[in-house]
């Protein structure tokens, strides 16, 4: 089975704060994706990487910015953290396009 | 951008009941996808169907490509099956193919 494993699943913050979100794959997929999950708008993508240090923005990409120096791991970077950040962050990859993603359990973020 | 529509928003059953879930989107696609997101957060694919219709237990996906319209139906339903049930679109081309989601239905069984 397709482990996705993200680095925390509550993680509370301060304004202003630099914050890195985590996820790890372990089945070797090209594909991997940052989404955040809010009530009333559902999942919106932040940015996805289809490759290694290859990476394109999603819908919302304003405030974030990714890393992946290998293929199991893509990192999320809040540069600078804000209330409106607070959110649900999740975190999937998947093996070819068209293929199904699976995702990871979620990082519930606070920004205080 | 594809416009994903689902209803309804949330749906109380009672335990057994058969239980259909709606989407409709706006523009052609290359395939549809149901997720299912049980409290706590953790995603599950359930079904990706570009024809047709798909069978997997109770659960039953079909997808009318005219009409640009899919449904999720739980036959027999129980309490487990309480969950966010979420509908996502993929557009064309290759590794660009990337997912439009929908804002999910609520479902609640009751025992």
């Amino acid at each position: 089975d397709v482990k996705v494993t993200q680095s925390s699943r509550y993680l509370v913050k301060r304004t202003g704060e630099k914050v890195f979100l985590e996820c790890v794959q372990d089945m070797d997929h090209e594909n991997m994706f940052w989404y955040r999950q809010d009530p009333g708008l559902g999942l919106r993508l932040i940015y996805f990487s289809y490759d290694v240090k290859m990476k394109e923005k999603g819908d919302i990409p304003e405030g974030y910015s990714v890393s992946r120096e290998k293929k199991e791991r893509f990192s999320l970077i809040l540069e600078s953290a804000s209330t409106n950040q607070t959110s649900m962050y999740l975190c999937a990859s998947r093996d070819f396009p068209r293929q199904p993603q699976h995702f990871g359990d979620g990082t519930r973020l606070s920004i205080l | 951008k594809n416009e994903v529509e689902q209803s309804p928003q949330n749906l109380t059953a009672q335990e057994g009941e058969f239980i259909t879930i709606n989407c409709s989107y706006s523009v052609g696609i290359s395939a549809l996808h149901w997720l299912q997101q049980h409290p706590g957060g953790g995603i599950v694919s359930l079904f990706m169907l570009s024809s047709g219709k798909k069978k997997h237990g109770r659960l039953i996906a079909t997808i009318n490509i005219q009409e640009k319209h899919s449904s999720l139906h739980i036959t027999a339903s129980h309490p487990r099956d309480s969950a966010v049930y979420i509908c996502a679109v993929g557009n064309s081309g290759g590794s660009n193919y990337k997912l439009t989601f929908g804002k999910g239905t609520l479902l609640t069984v009751n025992p």
